[in-house]
């Protein structure tokens, strides 16, 4: 079936390690991208990337990394200069902007202890 | 930049009556207007879109939601609700800049339905 993987779906860091959450699509999709999700505060923009080896800063950039290698992967990197890192992860691609629907994976949860 | 309101933060009903989920937007000079459902630890799911024509458009789920330019919102009504609609609702909107396009959502309505 089509669609993005994320994983893992559950993940704990302990304080001062680097993470990376795995993000795959096999919907042939141009553009990704990764918000993140706190209680109250709706989804906000991290990083976002509308072709292979390009991308561009969100919102929210600071203290999180990116690559875009390959067009169907687009892992996400919580390095430890991240302040408050605990949160759930989305991850999310579309075939082109322009009003196309936006699909989204299952997410990510992310557990600093 | 583009920027969404959503009024209600959180919204209880009964079974069986009518809701409407409100949302604002910053105005443009064109937008295309998304609302995305979200179930408990899940991802999001499009419920509707407006790109352009008939200012009123159904979705998935008996959901539609009326696009109103003059007062820049697209609120979100379903006639009666059911046991399984309790999740939370994202209004968002695509913003356009430099030639990259990005939505931003709102914080989101919680929809509780009570028997």
């Amino acid at each position: 079936d089509g669609g993005i993987t994320q994983s893992p779906k559950y993940l704990f860091r302990k304080e001062g390690q680097n993470v990376t959450l795995s993000c795959e699509q096999n919907l042939n999709h141009d553009a990704m991208y990764w918000y993140r999700q706190d209680p109250g505060q709706g989804l906000r923009l991290i990083y976002y990337s509308q072709i292979v080896n390009d991308f561009q800063k969100g919102d929210i950039a600071e203290g999180y990394s990116v690559s875009r290698e390959k067009k169907e992967s687009f892992p996400l990197t919580v390095t430890s200069a991240q302040k408050n890192p605990t949160a759930f992860y989305l991850c999310a691609s579309t075939s082109s902007p322009s009003g196309n629907t936006i699909y989204f994976g299952e997410g990510s949860w992310l557990t600093v202890v | 930049a583009q920027s969404v309101t959503q009024l209600d933060s959180q919204v209880p009903v009964f079974e069986e009556a009518p809701v409407e989920l409100r949302c604002n937007y910053s105005s443009s000079v064109s937008v295309y207007l998304f609302w995305y459902v979200q179930y408990p630890n899940q991802g999001l799911q499009l419920l509707l879109k407006y790109l352009s024509g008939s200012t009123l458009v159904k979705g998935i789920n008996g959901f539609e939601a009326e696009f109103n330019k003059s007062q820049t919102s697209f609120h979100l009504r379903k006639p009666s609700v059911h046991i399984s609609d309790t999740a939370e609702y994202f209004c968002a909107v695509s913003d356009i800049q430099g030639g990259s396009e990005k939505l931003v959502f709102g914080k989101g309505t919680k929809l509780t339905v009570n028997p």
